[in-house]
């Protein structure tokens, strides 16, 4: 069975300051990788999607990256800022069509 | 083009009572996926539905627990005699396609409280 794990749970930063946050997975068998943005009480909004035969992808200030032989995803956030303090998630797609999530990390920007 | 809708955004149930959490998918949509985050827990898949079927209930509870997507309306998730430990958001996504690799669309979610 699918495992996603995330580390670290939570994660504070200064303001302005690069980070990498980790995602891994159990089973290489993916379809693709997708990293989300969850800010308190609200619902998921989606950041990157990387297929299971791309290295990267990269939007704005965010770059993810996949090695599925590894079962390894980073999510690169450059010049963070107090307004990408949220959890992040990932979650991978398996052919069983259901997307398997990590519990996410908690990221705080601090002005 | 609107998102995935879900409605209501916040309910309150007690003990005992029905709740029906209802989501319309993106437009062009026709598979829906429904999940439950329980406090400080992941997101964990329920329900995977198309029109009229329902393809894979893997992570239902086995009691209490339905859900639908008729040939018109919204998929609708419906908890029987709700208990405290169903306190939770329940999420619905869509995709357009059910087969390969697809982005799942998220709604805003349903928070779900049982007095």
């Amino acid at each position: 069975k699918q495992e996603v794990t995330q580390i670290p749970a939570a994660l504070s930063v200064p303001e302005g300051e690069n980070l990498v946050l980790n995602c891994s997975f159990t089973d290489s068998a993916i379809y693709n990788l997708q990293w989300f943005r969850q800010d308190p009480g609200k619902g998921l909004t989606s950041l990157l999607l990387i297929q299971s035969s791309q290295r990267e992808q990269t939007s704005g200030r965010l770059n993810a990256s996949l090695d599925k032989s590894s079962g390894r995803s980073t999510l690169y956030i450059a010049a963070s800022q107090p307004g990408d303090s949220a959890t992040y998630l990932c979650a991978v797609q398996t052919g069983a069509n259901n997307l398997f999530f990590g519990t996410g990390t908690r990221l705080t920007v601090i002005p | 083009n609107a998102g995935v809708m879900q409605n209501p955004r916040h309910l309150v149930r007690r003990r005992g009572q029905e709740a029906r959490l209802r989501c319309s998918p993106m437009k062009g949509h026709s598979h829906v996926y429904w999940y439950r985050q329980l406090p400080e827990e992941g997101l964990k898949f329920m329900v995977y539905l198309q029109k009229e079927n329902i393809i894979d209930e893997s992570g239902m509870p086995k009691e209490r627990f339905s859900a639908e997507f008729p040939k018109e309306g919204p998929s609708i998730l419906r908890i029987q005699q709700v208990v405290r430990g169903d306190s939770a958001a329940y999420f619905c996504a869509s995709s357009p396609s059910g087969s390969g690799s697809y982005e799942q669309y998220f709604g805003p979610g349903t928070r779900l409280t049982v007095t």
